[in-house]
């Protein structure tokens, strides 16, 4: 099964909230990353964070990383209608390359 | 799942020549297939979103005449990298989705090209 396990598997907030989605792993990496997708449309790619760090900031999204707990977080702050798409987080081992299973943001206006 | 496949996973070639990669569903119809390349220890980077039976939609950046993609049928893409280069040497890796307003995504195992 692929490594990377998100959760939830759906949310829906108010637009102006702030989401947070979790992602779970099992071996080692050297990077986890975060992906965006729109219906119907290709992975976008949002943030890197790398092994041998914590927490990262991208505009209104931050990231973290507990490689002890081998999980990581999205937090999008001061939610909006167009934030609304599926989230999935993808481990990077090295020589496999992993994504979850996906996290479905609705963002109502 | 649905499942997807990539032929070859690993091709060595030289500098000038070029490289077609295989990207199949093998029990679904997709009529969606998108190309992504990815670098060593960096994310995915969306190339193109190729749709059966009409011309693919590259992302901004990627050379639709170098990166010549054909999606002729529901179940196979094809992405030729043609007079490749050493620096077009990357891990490429399809995705396929059977229903145009979908999130379902499935992602082929991935091709390693080197070019020497």
């Amino acid at each position: 099964s692929q490594q990377g396990e998100e959760d939830p598997q759906a949310l829906s907030i108010q637009e102006g909230e702030n989401a947070t989605m979790n992602c779970s792993y099992k071996t080692s990496i050297n990077n986890l990353q975060w992906y965006r997708q729109n219906s119907g449309r290709g992975l976008v790619h949002l943030i890197l964070i790398r092994s041998n760090e914590r927490e990262k900031h991208s505009g209104r999204l931050r990231v973290t990383l507990d490689t002890s707990k081998k999980s990581s977080s999205l937090l999008i702050t001061a939610s909006r209608a167009a934030d609304t798409a599926s989230y999935f987080c993808a481990t990077d081992a090295g020589n496999q390359f992993y994504f979850g299973t996906g996290t479905s943001l609705t963002v109502i206006p | 799942g649905a499942v997807v496949s990539q032929h070859p996973s690993r091709v060595i070639c030289k500098s000038g020549t070029s490289v077609k990669i295989e990207c199949r569903s093998l029990d679904f119809q997709a009529t969606t297939m998108f190309w992504y390349r990815q670098f060593p220890k960096q994310s995915l980077m969306l190339m193109a979103t190729s749709n059966e039976g009409s011309k693919a939609t590259y992302e901004q950046g990627v050379e639709k005449d170098k990166f010549l993609i054909n999606h002729a049928s529901l179940t196979l893409s094809t992405l030729t990298v043609t007079s490749a280069h050493p620096e077009d040497s990357s891990f490429y890796i399809c995705s396929a989705s059977g229903q145009a307003d979908s999130y379902e995504q499935y992602f082929g195992p991935g091709t390693r090209l080197t070019v020497t």
